[in-house]
């Protein structure tokens, strides 16, 4: 199993501005993730979070946007670069901690741009 | 590549009724998983199924996969408040992909 401490839980952030979202995993890891939920949806996969690497963006997601960083297995961050209203949703982390298919999520972090 | 196309997105039942959600799949599926979301919650993992025609049960829910591995269906038998939340089909790879979920409500 794991644990996954994320931060903030919640924000409202002005337009133009950026945020970043950390997520903490007790564990180390090498499949870390990150999603995106708006109000009413699934989850849509933003990028997978690389080790060592750049992350690798789902198609609609690009890097300028949302960068990624992964300094070690245990830790990751996104931001939310030059926010608009259309970025108000709800991020996730996600981690599958090795030899198992599970996957665990952070608590996500509710964002609110005005 | 790989969706998932799940049904129906909404259900509002009568407590003590049954309920069933449906994934389906115009390829074939390696394996499929399914997941809980509260309201205001993170997805919590169910469970995951892998075999050709494969049952297995969880107290009052009750997971299928299909003889030919291109649909699922997750059953809850005399649904309880407690069982409200979004339920998901989630196909697993190198990736989850998830399905749009089915938003279960329960009247008491």
């Amino acid at each position: 199993s794991a644990v996954i401490s994320q931060k903030p839980s919640r924000d409202i952030c002005q337009r133009g501005t950026s945020l970043t979202i950390q997520c903490q995993v007790d564990s180390q890891v090498t499949m870390m993730f990150w999603y995106r939920q708006q109000p009413g949806q699934s989850l849509t996969l933003i990028a997978t979070a690389n080790q060592g690497s750049e992350a690798t963006y789902e198609s609609g997601f690009v890097i300028d946007k949302f960068p990624i960083s992964r300094p070690n297995l245990t830790f990751s961050t996104l931001t939310v670069s030059n926010m608009s209203p259309e970025d108000s949703s709800i991020y996730l982390c996600s981690v599958i901690p090795g030899g198992g298919t599970e996957a665990f999520f952070g608590q996500g972090t509710r964002l609110t741009v005005v | 590549g790989q969706q998932v196309m799940q049904i129906p997105q909404y259900q509002h039942v009568q407590e003590g009724e049954d309920f069933t959600t449906y994934c389906n799949s115009s390829t074939t599926l390696s394996n499929i998983q399914w997941y809980k979301q509260r309201p205001g919650g993170h997805p919590v993992f169910l469970i995951q199924l892998v075999k050709s025609g494969e049952v297995k049960k969880q107290k009052r829910l009750t997971f299928q996969f299909g003889e030919a591995k291109k649909n699922s269906s997750l059953h809850i038998t005399a649904t309880q408040t407690t069982d409200v939340g979004t339920y998901v089909c989630v196909l697993y790879g190198n990736k989850l992909v998830f399905g749009a979920g089915t938003i279960l409500r329960v009247k008491s």
